[in-house]
């Protein structure tokens, strides 16, 4: 069965200093791997996606993953946070057209 | 790409009253999914419906609840029926195309 685990319901890190939001996967197949950002009563915003090319992924507002197939992993981090980023940030795995969504992790950012 | 159009961007609704979200897509597609977010919650897969056949509903999801139209390839309705406060979620249109999956911007559902 397919899964998508994130694995922290929440993240604070000080503005100016690293983000990590950590993402597993279990998948039977060869996944696509997405992160989409979520800001208080905005839409759903894709920030990157994996499709098979190249394992690190470059997305928008400096954001980047790795795809790790051997740690079933799909991290997504940023050298320096800014309190724009402050969001929920979903991990999901798409098998043909159906999407696993993660439970989604709120990322406060410290002034 | 796809760019969805999704009304009402939210309304709050009387218990045991019926509302109707629409989708609208700039292009053709054959499926497009209909999810739930509940308060503070990721998305919950509520139906996928395809053009010309019944929808199909996840678990725990049934048709006279939550009917689905999908009359033609860029369209779609979803119904929240005989509402209750426990149906105040954000309710979502999605579609997928080859390598993204697009969504409407969300109905945000407030029933008292």
């Amino acid at each position: 069965a397919q899964s998508v685990t994130q694995l922290d319901s929440h993240v604070s890190v000080s503005e100016g200093t690293p983000v990590l939001l950590r993402c597993n996967y279990s998948s039977s197949y060869s996944p696509s791997l997405f992160w989409y950002v979520q800001h208080p009563n905005k839409g759903l915003q894709l920030l990157l996606k994996y499709t098979s090319a190249a394992t690190l992924v470059k997305g928008i507002n400096g954001f980047e993953a790795e795809f790790k197939k051997s740690e079933t992993s799909f991290h997504l981090t940023k050298p320096s946070a800014h309190m724009s980023d402050a969001a929920e940030y979903f991990c999901v795995v798409r098998i043909s057209y159906q999407l696993i969504w993660g439970a989604g992790t709120k990322l406060i950012i410290k002034p | 790409s796809a760019v969805i159009s999704q009304k009402p961007s939210r309304d709050i609704c009387q218990r045991g009253t019926s509302l109707t979200i629409q989708c609208q897509v700039d292009s053709q597609v054959t499926m497009m999914f209909w999810y739930r977010q509940q308060p503070g919650q990721s998305l919950t897969l509520i139906a996928t419906a395809n053009q010309g056949s019944e929808a199909t509903y996840e678990s725990g999801f049934v048709i006279d609840k939550f009917p689905i139209s999908r009359p033609n390839l860029t369209f779609s309705t979803l119904t929240v029926s005989n509402m209750s406060p426990e149906d105040s979620s954000i309710y979502l249109c999605s579609v997928a195309k080859p390598g993204e999956a697009f969504f409407g911007q969300g109905t945000r559902l407030t029933v008292v």
